[in-house]
């Protein structure tokens, strides 16, 4: 089983900082996919990356995927209270269709 | 649009009851995902369907689960005897297609499960 490790656990930055959370795993990965979820809701999708070294950004949000394609990264520019949630990395193997998630990183943005 | 509809939002029961979690997927999607989401384990597959025949039911824990599809517009998780372990976030999922990276998963907003 493919296990997927998210640091850090829990992070809580003011409005307007700059903050970067990490998404590691012993295994290769065919693909990586970042999601967020809100409370009392279901994860959303923000973004899938496929080759490794893969740079994506989303607004304020970049996302890369490791060259190994063994790790990946979500940087946050600016912080605002609308960032606030648990985000999920998640991944699966070759030839894989099952999705394996990481436990996540619940993020506080304080105004 | 409907997004996925789940049932009920939230269940409370006692060890030993049964228990029957519902979900309606967006229209016009072929696959249909069960997960369940816990602190300890975070989100696990228990089990996806494809056209509404089961594909996968690896992650299922043991026999008191078990899930059904009757049609293209339902499905049921059914949880038989139910015990305090079981308590956890439920969340049904639906896809065009079962390839998470070709077609996106849509989720529904969970059922609470507490099972005393």
């Amino acid at each position: 089983t493919q296990l997927l490790e998210q640091s850090p656990q829990f992070l809580s930055i003011q409005e307007g900082e700059n903050l970067t959370v990490y998404c590691n795993s012993s295994s290769v990965f065919s693909s990586l996919q970042w999601y967020r979820q809100e409370p009392g809701e279901g994860p959303v999708l923000l973004v899938t990356v496929v080759t490794g070294g893969e740079v994506k950004k989303l607004k304020r949000l970049t996302f890369q995927f490791g060259d190994a394609r063994k790790d990946s990264s979500l940087h946050i520019t600016a912080a605002q209270p609308g960032d606030t949630g648990l985000y999920l990395c998640a991944g699966s193997g070759a030839g894989s269709y099952q999705l394996t998630f990481g436990k996540g990183t619940k993020l506080s943005v304080i105004p | 649009d409907a997004g996925v509809i789940q049932s009920p939002r939230h269940e409370v029961t006692e060890m030993g009851q049964e228990v029957t979690l519902r979900c309606k997927p967006i229209s016009g999607h072929n696959s249909l995902f069960w997960y369940r989401q816990t602190m300890m384990r975070g989100l696990e597959l228990l089990i996806y369907f494809n056209n509404n025949v089961p594909i996968d039911d690896s992650g299922m824990p043991e026999d008191r689960f078990s899930a059904k599809m009757p049609n293209a517009s339902f499905s049921t998780l059914k949880i038989q005897p139910s015990e305090p372990r079981d308590s956890a976030v439920y969340f049904c999922a639906s896809s065009w297609s079962s390839d998470p990276f070709a077609d996106e998963q849509f989720f529904g907003p969970g059922t609470r499960l507490t099972v005393l």
